[in-house]
């Protein structure tokens, strides 16, 4: 069973048109979720870590949300260069981290 | 964050051969991780390598296929061996930083034919 899923696969936007993705997760006990963004033929880059529901991290136009279910990754007035595809993790117990699948985003000028 | 640098940065190798991938962190680091991400899939945990001690390998992956070296801390090696093309994806080396986050490498694209 998928611990991390994250929805939609892939999302096309226009530039200046803000957009959510959504990262729902099944662990039990959740001790940080971690949004990564990874441009093609790169290694994933970390954006956030989020520890509680309720908190909130922002960089530039991007801010990640967290509840007892699921995480928020809003992207605000999108930018060419916010292409990419971000992903979703979980730690739970130890140091291993589950990844989601990824949301592949493209934003046309 | 830690510089993590990898090489090769990609390679082509022909099926039934090995290839070493090599991991080189700027700062001494504890634990060193290696990921495995097919084409089109998530990122998957290969295993946990400690200066000192044998890698500690995930459900699914073996020393045998997937030998690593951990000869000091700021530096590991991982093998595929024996490829198939089954083995094509990219791998990446990583490590943990202060929060729980993992710090990555620019991962080594791996095809075999």
């Amino acid at each position: 069973e998928d611990q991390v899923t994250q929805s939609p696969e892939a999302l096309r936007l226009q530039e200046g048109e803000s957009s959510s993705l959504n990262c729902s997760y099944t662990v039990s006990g959740l001790r940080g979720l971690f949004w990564y963004r990874q441009d093609p033929g790169k290694g994933p880059e970390f954006l956030f870590t989020l520890y509680s529901a309720g908190e909130e991290k922002e960089k530039e136009r991007l801010k990640a949300t967290l509840t007892k279910k699921e995480s928020f990754l809003h992207i605000t007035a999108p930018k060419p260069e916010d292409s990419a595809t971000y992903l979703c993790a979980v730690q739970e117990g130890d140091y291993k981290l589950s990844f989601g699948a990824g949301t592949t985003v493209t934003v046309r000028a | 964050s830690a510089v993590i640098s990898q090489k090769p940065s990609r390679d082509i190798c022909q099926r039934g051969t090995s290839l070493t991938i090599q991991c080189q962190v700027d700062s001494q680091v504890t634990m060193m991780f290696w990921y495995r991400q097919q084409p089109g899939q998530s990122l998957t945990l290969i295993a946990t390598a400690n200066q000192g001690s044998e890698a500690t390998y995930e459900s699914g992956f073996v020393i045998d296929k997937f030998p690593i070296s951990r000869p000091n801390l700021t530096f590991s090696t991982l093998t595929v061996s024996n490829m198939s093309p089954e083995d094509s994806s990219i791998y990446l080396c990583s490590v943990d930083g202060e929060g729980g986050e993992l710090f990555f490498g620019e991962g080594s694209r791996l095809t075999v034919l």
